[in-house]
């Protein structure tokens, strides 16, 4: 069954440095998302991306993030210059539609450790 | 403002007690409806979901969900747990329409002890 790959699975950086993680959805889906989960908390939507624009983001993705799909295949989230509080586990997932709707299909996750 | 309740943090069961899972969401349209499970070490996977017709749902390894609308309920259930279905569950929701923007729950940890 095809998958959503994530890398790096744990990526450590230091305050303050700017930090891209890659995933590549599964590649017949059309909308991509990122969301994050901090340890021992809910599940986050951050941005949804469709049609290589953003369709629509929450208030947790503000400047410092920004989303690109660079070539046919590579969906990155960058965190321009990364806070403690940015420590998280962060998903990448991809469905078939948005309208209508479809399950999400996730990837591993990529722990993200600022200290 | 949407939200999603899973009231059970943690649920520990023997194995082949039965399991239910409840989860009650606030949204104002019509809703698509999942539960997703993290196996530890795992990624999020899709368990089952509801979109219309039958509100009775079976999903993969014998759950089922039953949507309940006058409850705006959905609750995730199991006659017979196993082991292997320890696991955190996540209840999920989404508008129907729109980019699926999916608001999750909080999340149930379930441990079943042998």
């Amino acid at each position: 069954e095809p998958e959503v790959t994530q890398t790096p699975s744990h990526q450590v950086t230091q305050m303050g440095q700017e930090v891209i993680l890659r995933c590549v959805p599964i590649s017949n889906h059309l909308y991509f998302y990122w969301y994050r989960q901090i340890l021992g908390q809910k599940v986050e939507f951050l941005v949804s991306f469709y049609n290589n624009e953003i369709s629509e983001k929450s208030e947790i993705f503000d400047d410092q993030f920004s989303v690109e799909r660079p070539d046919g295949s590579n969906f990155t989230l960058k965190i321009r210059s990364t806070k403690l509080e940015d420590s998280a586990m962060y998903f990448c997932a991809s469905s078939e539609q948005g309208q209508g709707g479809s399950p999400l299909h996730f990837g591993n996750g990529t722990r993200l450790t600022v200290t | 403002a949407q939200s999603v309740s899973q009231h059970n943090h943690h649920v520990i069961l023997s194995e082949a007690a039965s399991l239910e899972l409840g989860c009650n969401y606030s949204y104002g349209g019509t809703v698509n409806l999942f539960w997703y499970v993290q196996y530890p070490g795992q990624h999020l996977q899709l368990l089952l979901k509801y979109f219309s017709g039958d509100p009775l749902v079976k999903g993969i390894k014998g759950f089922e969900a039953e949507f309940i609308k006058s409850k705006f309920s959905f609750n995730l259930r199991k006659p017979s747990v196993q082991w292997s279905d320890t696991a955190e569950y996540f209840c999920a929701v989404t508008l129907r329409g729109g980019y699926q923007k999916v608001t999750f729950g909080t999340g149930t940890k379930l441990q079943v002890i042998p």
